[in-house]
């Protein structure tokens, strides 16, 4: 399996414009998380998802962001608009289910900036 | 309030020598503890897990301990190489939950 697959590695847009960042979890896995990383803040948990249904989006930090699982194998993080304080890296992760000792494998992250 | 807390935020140190990384926690109930390392520009990688029952663990040049009852957590990297330059992340599991507590990382520099 190739891992965790985020697109795109990197994104730069203006302020207002919709981002939509895309995430393929480990085939077979079945919890997929999205955190967002920043220098200041650190890995900060977004959403999680379990069998594609959204459990946790307390932190979403606001309207503006959207997560959604369509099936199995995709996931999207939306934000709309974007604003300069969204720059940061968008980590993707997933893990199966059982044991809550499974290990969460992370993929390679999108940067975003917003100029 | 269930927090992780690292130190040092950074260190640099000489190809070859010794050096610990410290983990605090408050989270609780603790189900079990991982160190990560993620390298520049890469995504976060499992490097060990410590349950409560666990003292100590190797993972070849990387040792991690756990003190449960002070809610401490050490990785103590051996014989240091140009690539263990990366953040070390100390990730505390939330016991029948699938909340994941972060620190914020120590970045670690190890120069020639």
């Amino acid at each position: 399996d190739a891992g965790v697959i985020q697109s795109p590695r990197h994104e730069v847009t203006e302020m207002g414009q919709e981002v939509t960042l895309r995430c393929k979890p480990i085939s077979g896995h079945d919890y997929l998380f999205w955190y967002r990383q920043t220098m200041m803040r650190g890995l900060e948990l977004l959403i999680y998802f379990n069998n594609n249904v959204p459990i946790d989006d307390s932190g979403m930090p606001e309207d503006r962001f959207s997560a959604k699982m369509p099936n199995a194998s995709f996931s999207t993080l939306k934000i709309q608009p974007s604003e300069p304080r969204d720059s940061a890296v968008y980590f993707c992760a997933s893990r199966y289910q059982g044991a809550h000792m499974t290990e969460a494998f992370f993929g390679q992250g999108t940067r975003l900036t917003v100029v | 309030k269930n927090q992780v807390e690292q130190s040092p935020q950074s260190l640099i140190i000489l190809e070859g020598k010794n050096c610990t990384l410290q983990c605090n926690y408050t989270v609780s109930p603790f189900s079990n503890l991982r160190w990560y390392k993620q390298d520049t520009g890469r995504g976060p990688v499992s490097l060990t897990i410590m349950t409560f029952s666990e003292n100590t663990k190797s993972n070849g040049r990387y040792t991690a301990t756990l003190d449960a009852d002070t809610k401490q957590s050490s990785l103590h990297i051996t014989a240091s190489q140009l690539s263990d330059s990366a953040s070390y992340i100390c990730v505390v599991n939330q016991a029948g939950a699938n909340n994941l507590f972060f620190g914020t990382g120590t970045r670690l520099t190890v120069i020639p």
